[in-house]
């Protein structure tokens, strides 16, 4: 049973499409998050929501935008994809008090072509 | 701002000997740290939490110390093998991670 599942795993469109990531966990958390991880390989936030409360929400093009219908889902939506967007993207989850370690998903690989 | 960083992009040791990466930060006083392992094509994987109260956590062969004076965490595993060959990455509590150590452990 996936703890933190992401659909789709491969997704290559063209330049200038709106394409959509869905996230869904399992595990209870009450918070969620959308990391970008290049080319480089470097991860970096995007955003988190906090009981379908945006807590953190990083510098990005507002092509992106994050939606939690509820706490078990964060889908991220890609308005006007560019080729720089081409990259994975992880979806995590973990519960703010306790212990906080987060679970991530296996990730989406985004191609634009 | 605050920075984190992983000051060795890849280190490669021999089996059997003694890994040791380094995390740093600037800007920042977390409460704790975190450590994680990503395999290629895969998504990171939780390994080890340590508080700012802490001075040290053991999790079998892994190691990881927190030096809030110096700012620092060092994160060793001992008794290196090929089957530890990954990226190993720092979080702050913020959930902000470093850019990762790759590691490669050589037969």
């Amino acid at each position: 049973d996936t703890a933190v599942s992401q659909t789709p795993k491969y997704l290559v469109t063209q330049m200038g499409n709106d394409k959509s990531i869905k996230c869904e966990q399992n595990l209870g958390h009450d918070t969620m998050y959308w990391y970008k991880q290049d080319s480089k390989k470097f991860l970096k936030i995007m955003f988190s929501y906090n009981n379908k409360e945006l807590i953190i929400n990083e510098t990005v093009p507002n092509r992106f935008s994050p939606k939690s219908p509820d706490k078990a889902h964060l889908n991220l939506h890609i308005n006007s994809l560019e080729l720089g967007d081409s990259a994975v993207y992880f979806c995590a989850s973990n519960q703010i008090a306790g212990g906080r370690e987060l679970f991530f998903g296996e990730g989406s690989r985004l191609t634009v072509l | 701002s605050q920075k984190i960083e992983q000051n060795s992009e890849a280190l490669n040791i021999q089996e059997g000997k003694t890994a040791t990466l380094t995390c740093n930060y600037t800007n920042y006083s977390p409460a704790y740290l975190q450590w994680y392992r990503q395999d290629p094509g895969r998504g990171p994987v939780f390994l080890l939490l340590i508080r700012e109260n802490e001075k040290e956590k053991r999790k079998e062969r892994l190691k990881v110390t927190f030096d809030t004076t110096l700012k620092q965490s060092l994160f060793h595993i001992t008794a290196s093998q090929p089957a530890d060959s990954a990226t190993y990455l720092c979080a702050l509590e913020d959930m902000r991670f470093g850019a990762g150590t790759r590691l490669t452990v050589k037969p």
